[in-house]
């Protein structure tokens, strides 16, 4: 199977809300509502931010928000912070042999 | 609190073996499948293997799969990651994760594998 799709770099100014796609199938995306977020800033462990397509962890500030249409889902940041700067991975649990595909990651930037 | 603390990585040659190690704590560590995710130079993130509670069921990667074996010991609180025929493509940071329902909650903060002549 194939690396979930998202876009190689989003970018937006403090305040503002940028959105990251990420396309499946329907063997992955479209199949399960489980769709997961992480956040990695470079050099420390990845940060659990959105389960299940939208719920949010405990301690997770709700300017993160997650949807899902058909086979893709997507990440919304609202009120863009300068520590919202990092990686964000979009991960599915798929019905093929590999279980879990995970995104190729988006670099969000804060102009 | 929970801690995931790998170990293990070093520079190995390509045809060459290793075992990754990561010690678990601050969790009921028997409770909870776990999980291998790595990460090469540059590119995104890939899940490897998991394993259930009780190290009964294990799932691979296609990718890898044959050449990699996962394990658990629970009275160790530790999980490991066997890697054999290594590639320059294996070349990788490799984590250790905690899996939630039907997700990865909790990230060790990964430790680096290279395979290099």
């Amino acid at each position: 199977q194939s690396a979930l799709t998202q876009p190689r770099s989003v970018s937006g100014s403090p305040g503002q809300s940028v959105t990251i796609s990420c396309t499946g199938s329907s063997s992955d995306v479209g199949a399960y509502d489980y769709v997961s977020w992480y956040q990695h800033h470079p050099g420390k462990a990845p940060q659990f931010l959105i389960f299940e397509v939208s719920k949010r962890p405990s301690g997770v500030p709700n300017r993160f928000s997650g949807s899902k249409s058909g086979n893709t889902a997507s990440l919304t940041i609202s009120g863009l912070q300068a520590e919202d700067e990092a990686d964000y991975y979009c991960c599915s649990f798929s019905d093929g042999s590999t279980h879990w595909l995970f995104g190729g990651g988006t670099k969000v930037t804060v102009l | 609190e929970v801690q995931l603390v790998e170990s293990g990585g070093v520079l190995v040659q390509p045809g060459g073996s290793l075992r990754l190690s990561c010690a678990a704590s601050g969790f009921s560590f028997s409770d909870c499948w776990m999980s291998w995710v790595r990460q090469a130079p540059g590119k995104g993130l890939e899940w490897v293997a998991n394993i259930n509670q009780r190290g009964s069921d294990e799932n691979y990667a296609d990718s890898l799969r044959g050449r990699i074996a996962i394990s658990r010991d629970n009275a160790r609180n530790s999980l490991y990651l066997e890697l054999n025929s290594l590639r320059a493509e294996d070349t990788a940071l490799y984590y250790c994760v905690r899996h939630g329902y039907y997700n990865f909650d909790f990230w060790g903060q990964g430790t680096l594998v290279t395979v290099s002549s």
